[in-house]
Formats: structure tokens, sequence, C-alpha cells
């Protein structure tokens, strides 16, 4: 069965310094994993997704995942964290047919100047 | 552009009404799902829907209903509304290709009093 651990339900960081949002799945078969953000009052927008091939994912907004199949991670970073990055974030697995997803808890990130 | 709209932003009913989420996507996608959303507990699956007519009970279906009587419009129904089901209700729908991410409407807020 598969599963999804966020670690860390809140994480603030200062303007400018790494973002590092950690994601851990359980899965029986290959995992398709997503990273998902949500801003306030607002539905979610897919940040970036690994199905198969090159394990470094880019998403947008400057995010990036690395896959990692012997530490099952898929761990969320930024280089330099902007205010308008705050927001939750989601990690998702994919789990069975029809594309369902099972999510994490999230984390909610806060930026600070 | 994906478009999934949902018909209400907000919405507050009384205990034991009968409740109607209704959601729309553009992009003739097969796939359908309702979530509710609620704090550290991130998304879980109410019902989904692969084709008309056809639906799939998801992890927490009980007091929840659903139709889907054209491929672009899937609804969510509350039999009789009760104060436990105060959540944030998200709409989202994917294409039914294996590695395809799933777009989400903008959620309803609903408050049961």
């Amino acid at each position: 069965a598969q599963s999804v651990t966020q670690l860390g339900s809140h994480v603030s960081v200062s303007e400018g310094a790494l973002v590092l949002l950690r994601c851990n799945y359980s899965s029986s078969v290959p995992p398709y994993l997503f990273w998902y953000v949500q801003y306030p009052n607002q539905g979610l927008q897919l940040l970036l997704k690994y199905t198969t091939g090159a394990t470094l994912v880019k998403g947008i907004n400057g995010f990036e995942a690395e896959f990692k199949k012997s530490e099952t991670s898929f761990h969320l970073t930024k280089p330099s964290a902007h205010m308008s990055d705050a927001a939750e974030y989601f990690c998702a697995v994919r789990r069975g047919g029809y594309n369902k997803l099972i999510f994490g808890a999230g984390t909610r990130l806060a930026v600070h100047p | 552009d994906v478009k999934v709209t949902q018909s209400s932003r907000y919405l507050v009913k009384r205990t034991g009404e009968k409740v109607f989420l209704e959601c729309v996507q553009d992009m003739d996608h097969e796939n359908m799902f309702w979530y509710r959303q609620d704090p550290g507990l991130g998304l879980r699956l109410i019902y989904f829907s692969y084709d008309v007519k056809m639906k799939e009970k998801g992890d927490i279906p009980e007091g929840y209903s659903v139709s889907r009587e054209k491929k672009e419009r899937f609804s969510l129904i509350l039999e009789s509304a009760s104060t436990n089901q105060t959540s944030m209700y998200l709409c989202a729908s994917s294409w039914d290709r294996e590695n395809y991410e799933q777009y989400f409407g903008p959620g309803t807020r609903l408050t049961v009093t």
C-alpha cells in the first residue's frame, strides 16, 4: 500500500535562505510522485512531478525535487526563498489506477524578512 | 489552460439540510475526484468517477454521495449535513493516462451550523 509522510507541519525560513521540505513515501510499485502548492484561499497547483527518467526534477517558481529510491524520499528544495513562497505544500504519490493520489498531511512554509 | 470550477467558494448550511457541491471541468478529463481538506490531515478522497455514471468510493465516503450525469460535471451531495462535515472541499480532474497529474478547482469552504 502507498503512503506519504511529510516531516514538519510548519517550516519557517528567512527570505533568501534555502527551502527544504521533506517527503518520504512508501509504494509497492515504482512510484509516481508529485508536489503541489496551495496559496491561501486557493486550490492546489502542481509544482513538479516525477514519473520516470531523470531523478532530479525541476518545477515552477525555481523549485526542484530529487527522487531517491534508496531513501524512499522526494524532498522539495529552492535555493533562495521569496516572500511569495509562503504557502502550504503537499507531497503526493500515485496509487492504483485512474491516477488516484494519496497525499501527505502538508507542510506550511512561512517566509520572514 | 485546464479549468476546474466549483459552484461556490463559501457556503453556510444548517444541520440536516441537503447540500449540493458542483464541479465542472473543461478539458474532457475522464477522471474526476472529490476531496475534503482538514488541517493536519491533508487531502482525503471521498469519491471518484472514471466515466459518466461510474463512481467508486474513496477513503471517507460515509455521509456523502456523488453524481456524474455528464462527463464535464461531478456533483458531491451531503444528504443530511452534519457539523462534522464542516470542511474545505476540493474537486479535481485528470486524464486517464498513466502519468498525468490532477488539476484542482479553487475549493468550497462549507460551514454547517
